[in-house]
């Protein structure tokens, strides 16, 4: 079966613009989640959709948002980018949380210049 | 909330030797554990997880865990290391209080050399 779909899978942007990054997850999977991965603070979890629904939230600024279609596909949209928003987005899925496992997709690379 | 700490964010073995990755969780009600790892400019893929029942648990590539309540410590082993096993690893654990979202540890890198 196919895997977790994320894309782009490489962005550059610059300051200040607005991104939106989208994510398939497996098919039958309604939970998606989304960690931000930088050298310096490792994975950070941003938030986790499950049925459209936002379950839970990470400690990021309000720049941050996502959302969760009827199909399970997720968007999550970064909004003034800063220099600091550079970092792999990646994206889970799981049929209903974390308590199996996540399947990751291969992220996408931000770059923000 | 439920946490976990790897020891070591550098690891190096030699090809055939033993690969020992430290793991010590913080938890007030029995964890769900897992270990990912994660090759250069990909995603994490899981190597194996424990859940309940038998406190060792066997992974892919032939990697497994042993879930040590006592010691809440749930190291990775492989007898022998091979090239292919140079990657980052992470540890993490399953928060119940938090709709079992994962929490990550920092990562431990695995250099092996020839």
């Amino acid at each position: 079966k196919a895997g977790v779909t994320q894309t782009p899978r490489y962005l550059i942007k610059t300051r200040g613009q607005q991104v939106t990054l989208s994510c398939s997850p497996i098919s039958g999977h309604r939970s998606v989640s989304w960690y931000q991965q930088t050298p310096g603070q490792g994975l950070q979890f941003l938030f986790e959709y499950f049925s459209e629904t936002q379950r839970n939230k990470g400690n990021f600024p309000g720049r941050f948002s996502g959302r969760q279609f009827s199909n399970s596909r997720s968007e999550m949209n970064v909004s003034t980018l800063e220099l600091g928003d550079s970092a792999l987005y990646l994206c889970a899925s799981s049929f209903i949380g974390g308590i199996y496992g996540y399947t990751f997709g291969s992220g996408t690379r931000l770059t923000v210049v | 909330a439920q946490s976990v700490t790897q020891l070591g964010s550098h690891v190096s073995v030699s090809e055939g030797a033993l690969v020992l990755l430290r793991c010590n969780y913080s938890s007030s009600v029995p964890p769900y554990l897992f270990w990912y790892v994660q090759y250069p400019n990909q995603g994490l893929q899981l190597l194996l997880k424990y859940t309940t029942g038998a406190t060792l648990v066997k992974g892919i590539n032939g990697f497994e865990a042993e879930f040590k309540k006592s010691e809440t410590s749930f190291h990775l082993t492989k007898p022998s290391a091979h090239m292919s096993d140079a990657a980052e690893y992470f540890c993490a654990v399953s928060d119940p209080d938090n709709n079992n979202d994962m929490r990550f540890g920092a990562g431990t890198r695995l250099t092996v050399k020839p």
